[in-house]
């Protein structure tokens, strides 16, 4: 069963912020919310996680509602290079389990 | 971040055939892990990859067809037994890194062409 549901793909104009969506309204107290992105025929890229504070990298900001029901990947100033599949994922610690990979949203940014 | 690397990279193989895919990491890790991501799916995981000890299999996922070793803190290997055109795949190894709890990385993966 889907934990996360995603758009299957968004379309984002160079230098705009990327701002991706993610649904997990059946997340438990103890799941992170984690987001990676694979660009074709690369391994999947970390990207940033979190439990229920927002976060910030150098990468990208990951916002959780307080509900913890549905979080916003941020990628701040969208570049060619981040036309990617990224993926949502919950898990209670992706070290004791691994990650259950979704579809994901293919995100294309237009130059 | 932990350096993972793959081997072999690519390969072509024979019906019938098996293949090892070696996972190095440059550091010690706690955790590893070993994902299929078969033409245009996404990922899924075949199996822990447990230091001294027989692997932990996801459902449909065997040890007669995947076994897996994982000697030591740094290393794990994953083999395709008899492999059919069905086992074309990317083959990734996972880690979770030592000291930084519920971060975990990708190798870039090994891609296997079964013909």
């Amino acid at each position: 069963d889907a934990k996360t549901t995603q758009p299957t793909s968004m379309d984002c104009a160079e230098g705009r912020a990327a701002n991706l969506p993610c649904n997990h309204s059946t997340i438990s107290g103890n799941e992170y919310v984690y987001w990676y992105r694979q660009i074709h025929s690369q391994g999947p890229q970390y990207i940033i996680h979190g439990l229920k504070n927002n976060e910030t990298n150098e990468m990208a900001s990951l916002i959780i509602t307080e509900d913890r029901k549905s979080s916003t990947l941020i990628l701040p100033h969208a570049t060619l290079r981040d036309t990617a599949v990224y993926y949502c994922i919950v898990s209670p610690g992706g070290g004791a389990d691994g990650l259950t990979f979704g579809k994901g949203t293919h995100l294309i940014i237009q130059p | 971040s932990a350096v993972i690397s793959q081997k072999p990279s690519r390969d072509i193989c024979q019906r019938g055939t098996s293949l090892t895919i070696q996972c190095q990491v440059d550091s010690q890790v706690t955790m590893m892990f070993w994902y299929r991501q078969q033409p245009g799916q996404s990922l899924t995981l075949i199996a822990t990859a447990n230091q001294g000890s027989e692997a932990t299999y996801e459902s449909g996922f065997v040890i007669d067809k995947f076994p897996i070793s994982r000697p030591n803190l740094t290393f794990s290997t994953l083999t395709v037994s008899n492999m059919s055109p069905e086992d074309s795949s990317i083959y990734l190894c996972s880690v979770e890194e030592w000291g930084r709890r519920n971060t975990i990385y990708f190798g870039e993966g090994s891609w296997l062409t079964v013909v």
